[in-house]
């Protein structure tokens, strides 16, 4: 079964900062998904990014990236110069291949104050 | 690509009413479709996994008679709440798991249906 630990509840910053969300995972899998949904006010997730555990390459999009350090079971997400339209909650979600479903962490809380 | 429609997006009922949400993948088929129910300020349950053409696999805890879901097709999930009372309060969302090759497990959610029984 899949663990994950975004221990980062809600996090606070000032538009232009720079912010990363920690996620932490636990699996026994050797081979793994893992992805990163952001769930606006309005309710919707939108898919950000899926990663497969063999690759190791950080990820760029835009303003947003991607840290995965499979050694220590982290894949951080870190948004550069952030903007009021990034505030979300934020969530961390392995695939657990027992389920074939994704295991959704507590999310974190990001507030980007104009 | 890749958009999941939910309807109703709102429903308002009374006590031991039946609710039925529809989920639907507009651009792709989709195989296996989930429901999550999400309380406010947590995170996403998964109640169920839908797969087309054979019964729901429902998470622990989550009543198969109370939830009803229904996977007729490649596009469609229903999911029917019935008797429905004021703890079933919740925003209930769906996704759907691409089943094209390299879609690799992702998952594309629906808007969320809202409802809040009396």
């Amino acid at each position: 079964a899949q663990k994950v630990t975004q221990a980062q509840t809600e996090i606070s910053v000032v538009e232009k900062e720079d912010v990363t969300l920690d996620c932490v995972y636990e699996t026994r899998d050797t081979t793994y998904y893992l992805f990163w949904y952001k769930q606006p006010p309005s309710g919707e997730l939108v898919f950000l990014i899926r990663r497969n555990s063999f690759d190791e390459q950080n990820e760029i999009s835009g303003r947003y990236s991607w840290n995965f350090q499979k050694s220590t079971s982290s894949f951080n997400f870190t948004i550069t110069a952030s903007q009021v339209v990034d505030s979300a909650v934020y969530f961390c979600a392995p695939f657990d291949t027992g389920r074939r479903a994704l295991t959704f962490g507590s999310g974190t809380r990001l507030q980007v104050q104009p | 690509g890749a958009v999941v429609s939910q309807h109703p997006s709102w429903v308002i009922c009374k006590s031991g009413t039946s609710v039925k949400i529809e989920c639907r993948s507009l651009d792709f088929q989709a195989t296996t479709m989930f429901w999550y129910r999400q309380f406010p300020k947590q995170s996403l349950m998964l109640m169920a996994t839908s797969n087309e053409g054979s019964k729901a696999t429902y998470e622990q805890g989550v009543e198969k008679d109370k939830f009803l879901i229904n996977h007729a097709s490649l596009t469609l999930s229903t999911l029917t709440v019935t008797s429905a009372h004021p703890e079933d309060s919740s925003f209930y969302i769906c996704s759907a798991r691409d089943a094209g090759q390299g879609a690799g497990e992702t998952q594309y959610f629906g808007p969320g249906t809202r409802l809040l029984v009396l």
